[in-house]
């Protein structure tokens, strides 16, 4: 059974330091996802990750992916407030377009 | 371009009764995903469809169906509504079955 573990679940920390969310899964798989979720708001697409080795960057947020490990990773470079938010991972569950998510990774930026 | 669209936004139901909630993805959109989030569970996969074909579903009882119509818009249907029910159900569209999904605000489901 496809697994996926975020970790830290809830993460605070203060604006311009850097961090990493980490997310592992348990089986092999095509694609891995990250998600944003702002409270009572929908799932923002932040990346889309489709190769070992992959490396995808939009502003402060890097995403990478190594598949011999079964990890990807968030990194959060200079954190500024407006970036606080739940971040989601999810995997493709042996490429039949069905999302298992991770729990989500609560991040509070304070000013 | 419009994004993905679901009604209603809101919705409060009794227990035993059903409900229906409606997606219309983002246009030329053929395959429509719905997943239920739960402060508990988390986010979980529902169904997904392609070219009106139910192609996979998640676990789930009998009581969660759905259909897609030629147009790509999707229903899902709750019968026999229980209270752990209650959840924010989100619908997704992607151009292809293995593409980026892009997600509707939800619906937002209460059954009291």
């Amino acid at each position: 059974e496809l697994k996926v573990e975020q970790n830290p679940l809830f993460l605070s920390m203060q604006e311009g330091k850097n961090y990493t969310i980490y997310c592992n899964y348990s089986t092999t798989s095509d694609r891995l996802y990250w998600y944003r979720q702002d409270p009572g708001k929908s799932l923002e697409s932040l990346f889309v990750l489709l190769s070992n080795g992959a490396v995808k960057q939009e502003g402060r947020l890097m995403a990478s992916l190594d598949t011999k490990a079964r990890l990807s990773t968030l990194h959060i470079t200079a954190a500024v407030h407006d970036l606080s938010a739940t971040y989601f991972c999810a995997v493709d569950k042996e490429s039949n377009y069905q999302l298992i998510w991770g729990a989500g990774t609560k991040l509070i930026i304070k000013p | 371009k419009a994004g993905v669209t679901q009604t209603p936004r809101y919705l409060i139901k009794t227990r035993g009764q059903q409900v229906t909630l409606s997606c219309s993805p983002i246009s030329g959109h053929r395959s429509v995903s719905w997943y239920q989030q739960t402060p508990g569970q988390g986010l979980q996969f529902l169904f997904e469809y392609f070219s009106e074909t139910q192609r996979n579903k998640g676990n789930f009882p009998g009581r969660f169906s759905g259909r897609q119509f030629s147009n790509s818009r999707s229903e899902m249907n709750v019968s026999t509504l229980e209270l752990g029910d209650s959840a924010l159900y989100l619908c997704a569209s992607s151009l292809l079955r293995a593409g980026e999904l892009f997600f509707g605000e939800g619906s937002r489901l209460t059954v009291l």
